[in-house]
């Protein structure tokens, strides 16, 4: 894996199903891993921050976990909700961790539907 | 709200000029990203300021430049524009330099259009 990859790049659900997604990166020189939820005509907003292999991290009905050996990480949603809908983006953060540049992945394009 | 401060939010010129777009960062927070998403393109990173110095810098054309002032606010200068650099630009703030542990807020970013 040459860049961040998101995957799928969109996805239709019905309300109340669970789903989820994917972000793989480059597993070397590795420091850490963010996800966003970038609601149409707002900005990107922090959903979790992880660093350790084998981390979960959970915000109500989302959680993440993480496989820095492999290069991935999993979003979840459980029971999704139209206000759900968003765009979830990864940002991997590689290197010494002496800068905040984060590489944003594309993204998956979450609908729910009522 | 995110406490991130982006003047203005819309902006409208025509090539060749020159437009500055403005960032107040979150209380508290010392770096001030910026970020740049053109039409089917993901988000950009630009550069990074931690309290007044560049601290990492992205494919940032070189018409492009950036500074972070004492009272932390920062300004991004976006000269002979051309019609590709039609785009959203955000800013984002943090509290420290890295990215360990500290997620990036962002402001609702300024939509500029070059006609």
């Amino acid at each position: 894996i040459l860049n961040v990859e998101q995957s799928p790049q969109s996805l239709h659900v019905q309300e109340g199903d669970s789903t989820n997604f994917t972000c793989s990166f480059p597993s070397s020189n590795f420091y850490a891993l963010h996800w966003y939820r970038w609601e149409t005509a707002k900005s990107p907003e922090a959903l979790f921050v992880m660093t350790l292999n084998g981390d979960e991290k959970k915000k109500g009905r989302i959680s993440a976990t993480l496989n820095t050996k492999e290069g991935y990480s999993y979003l979840y949603i459980k029971g999704s909700q139209p206000e759900d809908s968003a765009t979830y983006l990864c940002a991997p953060a590689r290197g010494s961790g002496n800068t905040g540049k984060l590489i944003f992945g594309q993204g998956t394009t979450l609908q729910v539907k009522p | 709200d995110s406490g991130v401060t982006q003047t203005p939010k819309h902006l409208i010129t025509a090539t060749g000029q020159r437009v500055t777009l403005r960032c107040s960062p979150r209380s508290g927070d010392l770096s001030v990203y910026w970020y740049q998403q053109s039409l089917d393109q993901g988000l950009q990173f630009l550069i990074q300021y931690y309290n007044g110095e560049e601290r990492a810098k992205g494919n940032i054309l070189e018409r492009f430049s950036a500074q972070q002032f004492p009272d932390l606010h920062s300004e991004l200068n976006l000269s002979s524009l051309e019609l590709g650099d039609s785009a959203l630009y955000f800013c984002a703030s943090s509290v420290g330099w890295d990215h360990t542990n500290q997620p990036q807020h962002f402001g609702d970013g300024t939509r500029l259009s070059i006609l």
